[in-house]
């Protein structure tokens, strides 16, 4: 079982919805990042949260630290949000960071 | 502009070949670490540095090497590679552990 699980592996959505992305994670962590990668592989810091929500225009990130369990919402998605979504952990005890495989976002006009 | 910068972009070399992929950042980090990305495992970390002359194993460290002589700099050095190591490789930085990370472009790198 992998540690950092995410939820689901792909996702299609109409422009406009709201969408939601999952992460749950099975070890002691020190902070949880979500990271977003375009097609061309650029890697982007979109939230690192360490515990409670943080807001970024039309994105939040939520996470309850006693469940293990991270959300990732998007509100009024666009096509240009289309991308895969990576939750990434850093572990409390030995510092290394270990990644979701991602979720592939695809928002249709 | 604050960046991570790694060079090259792209490499296609041969087998047994040493090489080096630089990164270099402009924020005064103290946290750097390399990532390599495969189709279908992800990105899985394969060194990190917490500051300078201090780096650790990440997950698959195997085949790579690093230093951290400077505080700007985190080169990953492959003294002799394999086409197992062909990859897509990311160095980010941050402040700590617990801060925002930025990345570099990526490095596409051929073993044949």
């Amino acid at each position: 079982k992998n540690e950092v699980e995410q939820s689901p592996q792909n996702l299609t959505a109409q422009e406009g919805e709201f969408i939601t992305i999952n992460c749950s994670y099975s070890v002691g962590i020190s902070a949880l990042h979500w990271l977003q990668q375009h097609p061309g592989g650029g890697i982007v810091s979109l939230f690192m949260l360490s515990s409670g929500k943080k807001k970024h225009g039309r994105l939040i990130a939520t996470i309850n630290i006693q469940e293990k369990h991270s959300s990732l919402h998007i509100t009024a998605s666009h096509p240009r949000d289309s991308a895969v979504y990576i939750c990434a952990v850093t572990l409390f005890t030995t510092n290394k960071l270990i990644f979701g495989t991602g979720t592939l976002l695809a928002v249709q006009p | 502009e604050a960046q991570v910068t790694q060079n090259p972009r792209y490499l296609i070399t041969v087998t047994g070949k040493k090489l080096t992929v630089t990164c270099s950042q402009n924020m005064n980090h103290e946290y750097m670490s390399w990532y390599r990305q495969d189709p279908g495992l992800g990105l899985r970390q394969i060194y990190y540095s917490m500051n300078v002359e201090v780096t650790d194993k990440g997950d698959v460290p195997e085949g790579y090497k690093v230093s951290r002589k400077e505080k700007r700099n985190f080169p990953l050095i492959l003294e002799s590679p394999s086409p197992n190591q062909t990859s897509l490789y990311f160095c980010a930085s941050s402040f700590s552990v617990r801060s925002e990370a930025f990345f570099g472009q990526g490095t596409r790198l051929t073993v044949v």
